[in-house]
């Protein structure tokens, strides 16, 4: 089973609609990120939580929402969805600081 | 603002040849350096990472070296294999701050 599972992987949808996207653990990891790739851009941060009461944004929070229900869970909504918003999602995992990041396999998310 | 970067989008090798993905920082504050693969429909997938108090740090088949100096970070990765074939990020961290990304390059291995 993988440390790292995101749901769903993927998901087609319409503008204005409202999403989530989830994430779970198996890793006992404190952090938790969610990122979105874009082709030529990179991964670029949205959220982090470093414990269950924490929530940080990152550069890119602007029409995202997070919720830490657990250690091992942490999701990703999306209010009020736009196209410009169609990426790759990806959560990721973390110990201590400067220890690596583990990453999901990812969300494909299009919104039409 | 601080970058990280990589000089080439795309690599190509032999198989069995050597690869050496080469990345370049700004940041002269970063402390924590990670090389990530990723292959097509899949996570990036962490390989090997190094701390600024070291030069080189080596894994299995792959050797990272840091040259603070000119703020370069590269990858090594010894005799190619069809299965190295993916986009490589380095990524660059300060100290209780979030993990910078470079774009990424592609490296490409020919049978």
């Amino acid at each position: 089973d993988a440390d790292v599972t995101q749901t769903p992987r993927n998901r087609i949808t319409k503008t204005g609609k409202r999403i989530m996207l989830e994430c779970s653990q198996t890793k006992g990891h404190d952090r938790m990120y969610w990122y979105r790739q874009d082709p030529g851009l990179g991964l670029r941060l949205i959220y982090y939580s470093f414990d269950v009461k924490d929530i940080n944004k990152g550069e890119i929070s602007d029409g995202y929402s997070v919720s830490r229900q657990a250690q091992a869970k942490f999701s990703l909504s999306l209010e009020s969805a736009i196209p410009n918003q169609t990426a790759l999602y990806f959560c990721a995992t973390s110990d201590l600081d400067n220890q690596p990041q583990h990453f999901g396999d990812g969300t494909r998310l299009s919104i039409l | 603002g601080e970058s990280v970067g990589l000089h080439l989008p795309t690599l190509s090798v032999q198989e069995g040849d050597n690869s050496i993905i080469n990345c370049a920082y700004s940041n002269s504050a970063s402390d924590y350096f990670i090389w990530y693969k990723q292959e097509s429909g899949k996570g990036p997938q962490f390989i090997i990472d190094i701390r600024s108090n070291m030069d080189k740090r080596q894994g299995q088949r792959v050797t990272v070296l840091l040259n603070k100096t000119v703020k370069h970070l590269s990858l090594q990765i010894a005799a190619t294999q069809p299965g190295d074939s993916a986009v490589y990020f380095c990524a660059e961290k300060v100290a209780n701050s979030k993990l910078t990304f470079g774009k990424g390059i592609t490296l490409s291995v020919r049978p």
